[in-house]
């Protein structure tokens, strides 16, 4: 089993609709984790951070499970700028671990 | 600021060849490390440092060696290019709230 996995995508959704995002991660202490997004041919850019009492960030709002062991990233009201690549990622010490990506369409 | 560069943007190597790919950053600070992304793989960590002088491996280290030159500088060397090791390298840096900031990448062709 990975370590850290996403769901696998790809979504293609319309403007304007919400979608959510899981990422599921095995060691249990691990104690940071993140959103990046990443656009095509490009670096991935920090999107937020996800904080244990969950948090918002404009339309972008992440939560933590530690019981379940997963974390999400929903979109609302998807903008045809959201389209890219949103990789999670997760610190179990000194370390980074990266999720392999759920790519996102937005159509117009 | 430049934040973190990387050298260089793209290259092409044969097989056996050995280079070295360099990163530095203006951002002071302490911690960096070297990913390759390949697809469907996502990022996976070859090494690290977390600060000047230490450098520990990754998850994919066999085949690379590093050098933490200065708190500046983080380079990746391959000794012998192998075909496996086409990618895309990225170099990053860490804030003390483990916030990445990333360079923008190296394309890299083993023939």
């Amino acid at each position: 089993r990975k370590e850290v996995e996403q769901d696998p995508g790809p979504f293609n959704v319309p403007e304007g609709a919400t979608v959510a995002f899981n990422c599921t991660y095995s060691n249990s202490a691990s104690q940071s984790f993140f959103w990046y997004r990443q656009d095509c041919r490009k670096e991935p850019k920090l999107l937020m951070s996800v904080y244990s009492s969950g948090n918002e960030d404009g339309r972008f709002t992440a939560q933590l499970n530690r019981a379940s062991q997963y974390i999400s990233l929903l979109i609302r009201d998807s903008k045809l700028s959201d389209s890219a690549t949103y990789l999670c990622v997760v610190i179990p010490g000194n370390d980074m671990r990266f999720g392999a990506g759920t790519r996102l369409t937005v159509k117009p | 600021n430049a934040g973190v560069t990387q050298t260089p943007k793209f290259q092409v190597l044969k097989t056996g060849q050995s280079m070295t790919l360099q990163c530095a950053q203006d951002m002071n600070h302490n911690s960096m490390y070297w990913y390759r992304q390949d697809p469907g793989m996502g990022l996976r960590l070859i090494y690290y440092s977390a600060s000047e002088g230490t450098t520990d491996k990754g998850e994919v280290p066999n085949g690379y060696n590093v050098s933490r030159l200065n708190k500046r500088e983080f380079s990746l060397r391959l000794e012998s290019a192998a075909p496996s090791q086409t990618s895309v390298y990225f170099c990053a840096i860490a804030d003390f709230n483990n916030e990445q900031f990333f360079g923008p990448g190296t394309r890299l062709t083993v023939l």
